[in-house]
């Protein structure tokens, strides 16, 4: 079965400052890998997804895998305080269906 | 775009008792999802269906019942309510493997 793990539980942070966000996982036959965000009492929304080995930029985010190592982060560059929310690392098998396993989540807060 | 919506926003019910959680798609997504998010915290899949009466279930499906009537709709039924289960149910939909999945903007329940 599969068990995610993010690191760390919170994290504050400057406006400005680069923040990396961690996650580990399990199960060496999963193929696509998922950061979701999630404001206070709004909807988790994706972000951005990858399922090679390497990185993906998107604007001020970046996301790395490593397959190998069964570890793949998120990183932000220049922070804002619109930035804080939770941070969901998630995890999917190449089956029929999208099913996803979380991790419990990242409290990003940014201070102005 | 899509919009997923849940009914009610709020439930409140006495231990014990049978309740049921609604939640619609316009999307046309063939697969859609139940989780459950404790105070804060990661999301746990209850129970997925990948096609209308389908059911297939998740890592929490104890205490649950679902039912797919049509492919925009998935209800849940909590059946028989705990204090230890109060939480945000969120309901989600997703396309094609490995798409995203999107969510609703969950039903928080309270057991009294």
């Amino acid at each position: 079965q599969q068990n995610v793990q993010q690191s760390p539980e919170s994290l504050i942070v400057p406006e400005g400052a680069r923040t990396s966000l961690n996650c580990t996982f399990s199960d060496s036959a999963s193929q696509y890998f998922w950061w979701y965000r999630q404001h206070s009492g709004k909807a988790p929304k994706a972000l951005m997804s990858i399922f090679s080995n390497g990185e993906k930029e998107e604007g001020r985010f970046t996301i790395h895998l490593n397959k190998a190592s069964l570890h793949f982060s998120l990183h932000i560059r220049d922070s804002q305080p619109s930035d804080s929310a939770l941070y969901l690392c998630a995890v999917s098998h190449n089956t029929n269906t999208g099913k996803l396993t979380f991790g419990d989540g990242t409290v990003l807060t940014v201070k102005p | 775009g899509g919009i997923i919506t849940q009914t009610p926003k709020f439930l409140i019910g006495q231990e014990g008792q049978k309740l049921t959680l609604k939640c619609q798609q316009n999307f046309n997504h063939d697969t859609m999802y139940w989780y459950r998010q404790d105070s804060g915290k990661g999301l746990r899949l209850i129970y997925y269906s990948i096609t209308e009466n389908d059911l297939q279930k998740g890592d929490l499906s104890e205490g649950y019942d679902a039912s797919r009537e049509k492919k925009s709709s998935f209800s849940l039924t909590v059946t028989s309510a705990q204090k230890n289960e109060m939480a945000v149910f969120l309901c989600a939909s997703s396309g094609t493997a490995n798409t995203e999945v999107f969510f609703g903007k969950g039903t928080r329940l309270t057991v009294v």
